[in-house]
């Protein structure tokens, strides 16, 4: 199915564990992000990528690492896993251009324990 | 700081009303703003996005409008209906320029 989909939808893990959250698209958009959704906060950016390879930090990257080596992939990772970790975690992409449309993903729901 | 804020924070109506939402926005230099839907436990629809160089964008019963002079963007919804319910957020920007509002959340009743 074309669209942009995330995995695990729902994960628990305990403090200290390595987590990655995978993100995919089918529409070959150049951008993608990943954002976090907390109550009190909305949504925050942690790191975005304009292409492959090419990635840069936004609001809140600590405790995050990402990488691009393809197109359509985005995966997050939690090298090690905090409790302050616990939200959900939306991926989104949009075509060239920080104008245009961002689609977003169903979300992942994270628990540290 | 750049913020994006929302008002009201959560809004309940009987069906068949029309209503506004409002956001305002603290940077001039916006590249665009959207409008989301979020169901509970459920991910980001776009509603409508409004580029800088627009005033105003319309889809069915939706129409949004933009005023960069004063930061301010509203979302009026006409003839809301029970389906209407969930959280609508403003969102300025694009891109590693995103900031989320942090949502109204609606109530239509039946």
């Amino acid at each position: 199915d074309a669209g942009i989909t995330q995995s695990p939808r729902y994960k628990i893990t305990e403090t200290g564990r390595q987590v990655t959250l995978m993100c995919h698209q089918t529409w070959s958009h150049s951008y993608m992000f990943w954002y976090r959704q907390d109550l009190g906060h909305g949504l925050r950016l942690i790191y975005y990528s304009a292409a492959a390879d090419i990635t840069d930090k936004g609001e809140v990257p600590d405790g995050y690492v990402v990488s691009r080596s393809k197109t359509e992939n985005f995966p997050l990772t939690l090298e090690s896993a905090t409790r302050s970790q616990t939200s959900v975690y939306f991926c989104a992409s949009s075509d060239a251009g920080l104008a245009y449309e961002q689609y977003f993903g169903p979300g992942t729901r994270l628990t540290v324990t | 700081k750049q913020e994006v804020t929302q008002i009201p924070a959560a809004l309940s109506v009987p069906e068949g009303e029309n209503l506004v939402l409002n956001c305002s926005f603290t940077d001039s230099a916006i590249y665009n703003l959207q409008w989301f839907r979020q169901d509970p436990g459920k991910g980001l629809t776009s509603l409508l996005l409004i580029q800088s160089s627009q005033r105003e964008q319309t889809s069915g019963r939706l129409n949004a409008s933009l005023d960069k002079s004063s930061g301010r963007s509203t979302l009026y919804i006409a003839a809301s209906q029970p389906g209407d319910s969930a959280t609508y957020l403003c969102v300025e920007g694009g891109g590693f320029k995103t900031i989320f509002g942090a949502g109204t959340r609606l109530f239509v009743k039946a």
